[in-house]
């Protein structure tokens, strides 16, 4: 069974850091492209971040570069967000979503989100 | 960059009525880069649709996804219980982008 579980919310005072983990079990980790997805309270869903399977290729949305670092460790199964110089508007529910292969870029798995709260 | 449009924004209906989902984007998407989710309050999104009319793996067959171009409908023909939530529509590529839901209510 595929499972993506999210770690690392929190407050947070403006301007501050936080890293998001998420880890994966029930898949070949290694073998898929992973995202970061993160939903403000009561709004919709926003694409934060892509990382190819061996991490070499990486694509952030406009609102997050060159404040948020997408990596991931394959050894470990895991993802990672570390998210710096943070705003009130980060402020959301952090979900790590599964692509479902290269050729077919849905994301067919979710974990269960981490919420981030930015705010002094 | 492409701009998905969802509506109505929300849609009252009884049980057992037929749903009818909006989702129009700002320029041409390929069939292939349409996808669907159902979102239920405190739940991770759930892929519904991909390729504008592919049910994903366990999805009943009351959900049913059309469309090309920039007009996409996601229809479910029999509303049960469990499926007032809120859908949104993405499109899906190198830039992920998803419209801003239509919630489905009870009536």
């Amino acid at each position: 069974e595929v499972q993506l579980v999210e770690s690392g919310g929190g407050l947070v005072q403006p301007g501050g850091s936080l890293r998001l983990s998420c880890a994966a079990s029930g898949f070949t980790f290694s073998s898929y492209e992973m995202n970061w997805v993160r939903q403000a309270p009561g709004k919709g869903l926003e694409w934060v971040s892509y990382i190819s399977s061996s991490g070499s290729t990486i694509y952030y949305a406009d609102s997050v570069k060159g404040r948020f670092t997408i990596s991931r460790d394959n050894a470990k199964n895991s993802l990672y967000l570390q998210m710096n110089s943070l705003r009130a508007e980060d402020t959301a529910v952090y979900y790590c979503a599964k692509y479902s292969s290269s050729k077919l870029r849905i994301f067919d798995y979710w974990g269960q989100g981490t919420l981030v709260t930015v705010s002094s | 960059e492409i701009v998905l449009t969802q509506s109505p924004g929300t849609l009252s209906l009884s049980p057992g009525e037929r749903a009818t989902l909006s989702c129009r984007a700002s320029q041409s998407v390929s069939s292939s880069y349409l996808a669907w989710y159902q979102q239920k309050p405190g739940q991770a999104p759930r892929l519904l649709i991909y390729g504008a009319s592919s049910r994903a793996t366990g999805i009943p067959d009351r959900f049913s996804g059309s469309g090309s171009g920039t007009d996409f409908t996601l229809t479910i023909s029999r509303l049960e219980p469990e499926d007032f939530a809120v859908y949104y529509c993405q499109q899906y590529g190198s830039s992920p982008r998803f419209g801003q839901g239509t919630k489905v209510e009870i009536k």
